[in-house]
């Protein structure tokens, strides 16, 4: 069993939708939270970073962490085609300060005009 | 300019030849990655070295070695290629005692292809 698992998708949906993406987790010990936005032939890029539980809002695009659940999501609203991207979970469990990320597989995501 | 530098960007190469992927960042951090990414399986941690002179291995160094050759600089080379290794190679660098620590910046990768 990987130590993080995302739905791979894709998923489509008309522009001004809201969007749910998801990531489950087995470690206890992850602690930070974040949320990448890799689009196509390009590297990932930071779009949202959590610490342990809780809500975090940064404009369209919500992150909330559920670590009773051991459960994280990013929610976007009114999504727009520029959204259109494969969005990658990731976390740390900060033990010995490795810095060491694990990531989901990536959710590809569409939204359509 | 792009913070973080890969070279080549794509290249196709033969099962057995010797490889090497180049990684520069301008950021100033210490810390780099060497990621490959495939069709659903994520990023996978090949190295990653936290100066010039600590280098670990990640989850998949098996048939990969690296070399920090400075602060800004860390290759990967691929002794010799086998075609399950034909994936996208992705450098990241992070800084210690950054806020958040755990960020990492990722280059625009490298696609490798080998025959």
């Amino acid at each position: 069993q990987k130590e993080v698992e995302q739905d791979p998708g894709p998923l489509s949906v008309p522009e001004g939708a809201i969007v749910s993406l998801n990531c489950t987790y087995s470690n206890s010990a992850f602690q930070y939270f974040m949320w990448y936005r890799q689009y196509s032939r390009k590297g990932p890029e930071l779009l949202m970073y959590t610490y342990s539980s809780g809500n975090k809002e940064d404009g369209r695009f919500t992150a909330q962490v559920d670590k009773s659940s051991k459960y994280i999501s990013l929610f976007i609203r009114d999504s727009q085609p520029s959204d259109s991207a494969t969005y990658l979970c990731a976390m740390s469990a900060r033990t010995s300060n490795t810095g060491k990320l694990i990531f989901g597989q990536g959710t590809t995501l569409q939204v359509k005009p | 300019d792009a913070d973080v530098t890969q070279t080549p960007r794509n290249r196709i190469t033969k099962t057995g030849k010797r490889i090497m992927l180049e990684c520069s960042q301008t950021k100033g951090h210490d810390r780099m990655y060497w990621y490959r990414q495939d069709p659903g399986l994520g990023l996978q941690l090949i190295y990653y070295s936290f100066d010039v002179k600590d280098i670990n291995k990640g989850e998949i160094s098996d048939g990969y070695s690296v070399s920090r050759q400075a602060q800004a600089k860390f290759s990967l080379s691929l002794e010799s290629a086998i075609p399950n290794q034909t994936a996208l190679y992705f450098c990241a660098t992070s800084a210690s005692g950054g806020q958040p620590e755990d960020t990492q910046y990722f280059g625009p990768g490298t696609r490798l292809t080998v025959l």
